[in-house]
Parts: C-alpha cells; sequence; structure tokens
C-alpha cells in the first residue's frame, strides 16, 4: 500500500537558518503530493502540493519538488522564522475511484528559535 | 477552497458516553473523510463519508465504535461511542472538492476522556 516517510523531528534551527524536510513516498500509482503545516493548538493548513513530476509546489517562502526518478517531495525554505514553528506533515494522494483519502508521514515538528 | 465548520472544538467526556462531532462545509463536496490524531502522533483515516449509503472504514475501525452520518452534500457527523481514555484525541473533518483544490480540514475537536 501507499506510505509516506518523513524525517524525524525536532528541528530545531536558528532564524534565518535554511531549511530542508526529508520526506519520500511509496505508492503504486502516480500521487499527488501534499505537504500539509500544524501551528501550535490549530488545525492543518495546506501549505502547497504538486499534482505530477517536476512540478514545484511554492507557499509562503516554502518549496517541494515532486522527484519521481527518487519518490522524494522534501520541502525546503531559504530562511525560516520563528513564526514557522510548527508540525509538518508530508502526504499523498493516488485521487483513484476506489478511494480518494490522504495518506500522511508521522509528521515532522521544527522550532525556530532567536 | 472549501470552509468548514466543525463542532464542538474541544470537550472532556466521561468513560462510557459518547459525543457527536459535527462538521458543515459552505459548499456541496462530493467526498467527505474522518480522520483521528493521536496525541504527538500523525493522522490516521478512521472513515470515508458516503452520501447517501453507509460509510467506508479504515482497517481498525468499526462503525459501532464511529457511527457516522453523511444526509447530505454538505453536513456529516462523527460518533465517538463507549469512550474510554483511549479514545482521547482531535478528531478531523477533511474535504475533497476536486483534485485541483485537493483536501480542506476542519479546525478540528479535541476530546479528552476522564
Amino acid at each position: 500500500g501507499d506510505s509516506v516517510t518523513q524525517m524525524e523531528g525536532p528541528v530545531t534551527l536558528s532564524e534565518e537558518a535554511f531549511l530542508t524536510i526529508n520526506c519520500t513516498y511509496t505508492a503504486t500509482g502516480y500521487p499527488s503530493l501534499f505537504w500539509y503545516v500544524q501551528y501550535p493548538g490549530e488545525g492543518l493548513q495546506l501549505l502547497l502540493k504538486a499534482t505530477k513530476a517536476d512540478d514545484k509546489g511554492s507557499n509562503k517562502g516554502f518549496e517541494a519538488t515532486y522527484r519521481k526518478e527518487t519518490t522524494s517531495f522534501h520541502l525546503e525554505k531559504g530562511s525560516v522564522q520563528v513564526s514557522d514553528s510548527a508540525v509538518y506533515f508530508c502526504a499523498l494522494s493516488e485521487f483513484t475511484g476506489g478511494g480518494n483519502k490522504l495518506t500522511f508521514g508521522t509528521g515532522t515538528q521544527l522550532k525556530v528559535e532567536l | 477552497s472549501a470552509v468548514i465548520s466543525q463542532k464542538p472544538s474541544r470537550d472532556i467526556c466521561q468513560r462510557g458516553t459518547s459525543l457527536t462531532i459535527q462538521c458543515q462545509v459552505d459548499s456541496q463536496v462530493t467526498m467527505m473523510f474522518w480522520y483521528r490524531q493521536q496525541p504527538g502522533q500523525s493522522l490516521t483515516l478512521i472513515a470515508t463519508a458516503n452520501q447517501g449509503s453507509e460509510a467506508t472504514y479504515e482497517s481498525g475501525f468499526v462503525i459501532d465504535k464511529f457511527p457516522i452520518s453523511r444526509p447530505n452534500l454538505t453536513f456529516s457527523t462523527l460518533t465517538v461511542s463507549n469512550m474510554s481514555p483511549e479514545d482521547s484525541s482531535i478528531y478531523l473533518c477533511s474535504v475533497l472538492r476536486d483534485r485541483d483544490y485537493g483536501y480542506t480540514f476542519g479546525s478540528g475537536t479535541r476530546l479528552t476522556v476522564v
């Protein structure tokens, strides 16, 4: 079945540091890939997505490129801020007729310090 | 994207009782889902709420414990029955309007069973 593997956290960075959160996936078909963010005490928000190979999703300075050859969708940001402290979830969906559901990774907690 | 209203936002319940969580969407959607997020964990799909028919449950979740209603294309409820402390989690409603918009999540219901 489908699965998503994320790097374990917590990840602690200083403000303005470069961020990479690794995400790899296993899927039978051609999934869409997502990054969701969960700020403390809040629900899940879609951060960015990519629907086909070589697509780059971007939002709020975050980027991720759909790499079919390496089955990866790593999240990057050039300069993190304290306000980026949150839990980040990588997810996929195959949008098949039999089951349009999201499969999530375990989540990576990011802490950004001054 | 769709706007979801989920109620209640939090509750503290006695073991052995039941709680019904409501999910209202501001537009008609075909696919509605219920997820559980246990403390410090990722999200796990409980079931897909099907309009006009019985929900489709994932492995490990049963209708007697998590009955779901979906009377129309904008509303669904999830009931957590005969609760125990192990049911303490965040429960989230999610909808999929179409592949371009992706999945939207409600703000979640934080349930504590004592």
